[in-house]
């Protein structure tokens, strides 16, 4: 079944470290976008990617970095400088035209 | 700046009757309008999906009108069930691809 998987579901940092947050799609979709999800706040576009090799700063890109080296994959690193990290974080995926986004199942991360 | 506004932000209602959820956007120049369901600590599972061309969607129970105009979309679930307990999220495509979500109904059906 084609979707997208995020790796791992929960995820712990501690205080300095970096952690890489993964995003795989099997729909041979061209767009590719990372959210962060915190109670009361709604979904926040932290970088997004429309094709390989190519990525955008969304809203709130401070404090992360993505790569995007095959249309599969758009892993997330959140870096030591991003001072509040624990959040809940959605990859999703969106083809052409009229297909809409696709989510993944989400991974969240602790800081402890 | 697109901003999208859900109201009620949270609703109880007993099984069996019918939900309303609202959601406006203030720019009506979008692409598309699309619902989705999450459920705690989940990810977002999509609903329906309304082209900026399309009045409405049907989907078994779920039913979604889009008034671009006057920048309005409605969810109706029809004979609610406590399996429909979740959060319900709206979101716009508009610009450059761009998504901008509510922060969503949450939605709790008493049996």
């Amino acid at each position: 079944d084609g979707g997208i998987t995020q790796s791992p579901k929960y995820l712990f940092r501690k205080e300095g470290q970096n952690v890489t947050l993964s995003c795989e799609q099997n729909l041979n979709h061209d767009a590719m976008y990372w959210y962060r999800q915190d109670p009361g706040q709604g979904l926040r576009l932290i970088y997004y990617s429309q094709i390989v090799n190519d990525f955008q700063k969304g809203d709130i890109a401070e404090g992360y970095s993505v790569s995007r080296e095959k249309k599969e994959s758009f892993p997330l690193t959140v870096t030591s400088a991003q001072k509040n990290p624990t959040a809940f974080y959605l990859c999703a995926s969106s083809g052409q035209g009229e297909y809409g986004y696709t989510f993944g199942s989400g991974t969240r991360l602790t800081v402890v | 700046k697109q901003e999208v506004t859900q109201i009620p932000a949270a609703l109880s209602v007993p099984e069996g009757e019918n939900l309303v959820l609202n959601c406006s956007f203030t720019d009506s120049a979008i692409y598309n309008l699309q619902w989705f369901r999450q459920d705690p600590g989940k990810g977002l599972t999509s609903l329906l999906l309304i082209q900026s061309s399309q009045r409405e969607q049907t989907s078994g129970r779920l039913n979604a009108s889009l008034d671009k105009s006057s920048g309005r979309s409605t969810l109706y679930i029809a004979a609610s069930q406590p399996g429909d307990s979740a959060t319900y999220l709206c979101a716009v495509l508009y610009g450059n691809n761009r998504l901008a979500f509510g922060k969503g109904n949450q939605v709790v059906v008493i049996p």
